[in-house]
């Protein structure tokens, strides 16, 4: 079985300072991960994802994470936050559910990101 | 890029009622869409799996003849939430892989169920 862990449920930064989102996994086989972002009333986008190429994943506005096998984390970083980043953040590991004949999603529970002015 | 459009955005029907949600990928074909439930404050739960053409793989817990799934096509999958009762009002959001891309799954904007 596949669970993620988003360690904070709610995130509290100032603008310009840097961001931290934790994510912890856990699979039993090479997992394919993925940040994804919800802002309010819109669908979930995209941020990046990782898929056994480079360790060090790099995304879109800013953003970037690093799979660390050894610490089963992907954890979300951006090195100066912005007023629009504040949004619900989804660590995402993809599974291979039997009979379905393709993969799904095992979401995490969120984190909301809080940017104080 | 791949775009999935999910209709409607919100809907508030009466207790035992049924209530249909659409997912069409408008600019690519998708074989499989899957179909998503978010309680509030929690993350979103796989429900089912939609495939088209044949009939759709639900997750344990999910009650087949209540939620219909419906793969009608390689554009649409329809989930119905048949009998809906308030129990079942919930955010409800499909998703689906552009084969164009690398593990690429796009999310409909979802449907907020409200049962009274």
């Amino acid at each position: 079985a596949q669970s993620v862990t988003q360690l904070d449920s709610h995130v509290s930064v100032s603008e310009g300072t840097p961001v931290l989102l934790r994510c912890n996994y856990s699979s039993s086989y090479s997992p394919s991960l993925f940040w994804y972002v919800q802002h309010p009333n819109k669908g979930l986008q995209l941020l990046l994802k990782y898929t056994s190429a480079a360790t060090l994943v790099k995304g879109i506005n800013g953003f970037e994470a690093e799979f660390k096998k050894s610490e089963t984390s992907f954890h979300l970083t951006k090195p100066s936050a912005h007023m629009s980043d504040a949004a619900e953040y989804f660590c995402v590991v993809s599974v291979m559910y039997s009979g379905g004949g393709a993969d799904g999603l095992t979401f995490g529970k969120g984190t909301h990101l809080i940017i104080q002015p | 890029g791949a775009v999935v459009s999910q209709h409607p955005s919100w809907v508030i029907c009466k207790s035992g009622t049924s209530v249909k949600i659409e997912c069409r990928s408008l600019d690519f074909q998708a074989t499989t869409m899957f179909w998503y439930r978010q309680f509030p404050k929690q993350s979103l739960m796989l429900m089912a799996t939609s495939n088209e053409g044949s009939k759709a793989t639900y997750e344990q817990g999910v009650e087949k003849d209540k939620f219909l799934i419906n793969h009608a096509s390689l554009t649409l999958s329809t989930l119905t939430v048949t009998s809906a009762h308030p129990e079942d009002s919930s955010f409800y959001i499909c998703s689906a892989r552009d084969p164009r891309t690398n593990l690429g799954y796009t999310f409909g904007s979802g449907t907020r169920l409200t049962v009274v």
